[in-house]
């Protein structure tokens, strides 16, 4: 399977502490996107590269969140600082370069704050 | 800003019966309507698409219709089983981003 991959699946760290997540997408794949998914809500963008280019950045990315993408394969996102409320799924997706193609999404890294 | 609603957030139905799920998008630049499937703990998964130079698409069970006009999409499976239970979430995406606005989410369970 070639699909997106994302690691780890799970996180539990404590508050103040800092996280880095890793993502792979589907080879062939120019464009990254992560998002962020809380229980019983979308997914909401935060980020997306194309190629190593971050082209766009949401306004939820506080400057605690910096993602990269240095060799325009795999990316990481990595939070700062961590607070009660960044407990959530980070979801990374992946699609072709072009305008309005499909996104392929990983099965996430789930992320608790204790 | 661009918003999404979608509508139920629960459906019911039983096997057999069909179900609608209702989203409308505020971003008249939208031109990309995905809708996704996502079981408990699983990845969203990408069941269909429409553009907005298409209005309407099936794939086996599964529609999709688009109202540019009213800013509406629907979602539409026929004779559901119990494996379609599962929360559907509409997108939207215009010309000018290449994010994904997404809609609440739809809890749909069939009964046997």
């Amino acid at each position: 399977d070639t699909g997106v991959s994302q690691n780890p699946r799970h996180k539990i760290t404590k508050r103040g502490q800092n996280v880095t997540f890793r993502c792979d997408p589907i080879s062939e794949h120019n464009r990254l996107y992560w998002y962020r998914q809380t229980l019983g809500q979308g997914p909401e963008f935060l980020t997306y590269f194309q190629n190593e280019a971050q082209l766009e950045k949401s306004r939820l990315l506080s400057d605690r969140f910096s993602a990269e993408r240095p060799k325009g394969s795999f990316s990481t996102l990595e939070i700062q600082r961590t607070e009660q409320g960044d407990s959530a799924m980070y979801l990374c997706a992946s699609s072709r370069e072009y305008s309005n193609q499909p996104q392929h999404f990983g099965d996430g890294t789930r992320l608790s704050i204790l | 800003g661009e918003n999404v609603e979608q509508h139920p957030s629960t459906l019911s139905v039983q096997e057999g019966d069909s179900a609608v799920i209702k989203c409308t998008y505020s971003d008249s630049a939208s031109n990309y309507f995905p809708w996704y499937k996502q079981e408990l703990g699983k990845r969203p998964q990408l069941i269909i698409d429409i553009r907005s130079n298409v209005g309407e698409k099936k794939d086996q069970r599964i529609a999709v219709t688009l109202n540019k006009t009213a800013k509406h999409f629907s979602l539409h499976i026929t004779e559901t089983q119990p494996e379609d239970s599962a929360v559907y979430f509409c997108a939207a995406m215009s010309y000018n981003t290449d994010k994904l606005i997404f809609g609440t989410g739809t809890r749909l369970q069939v009964f046997p």
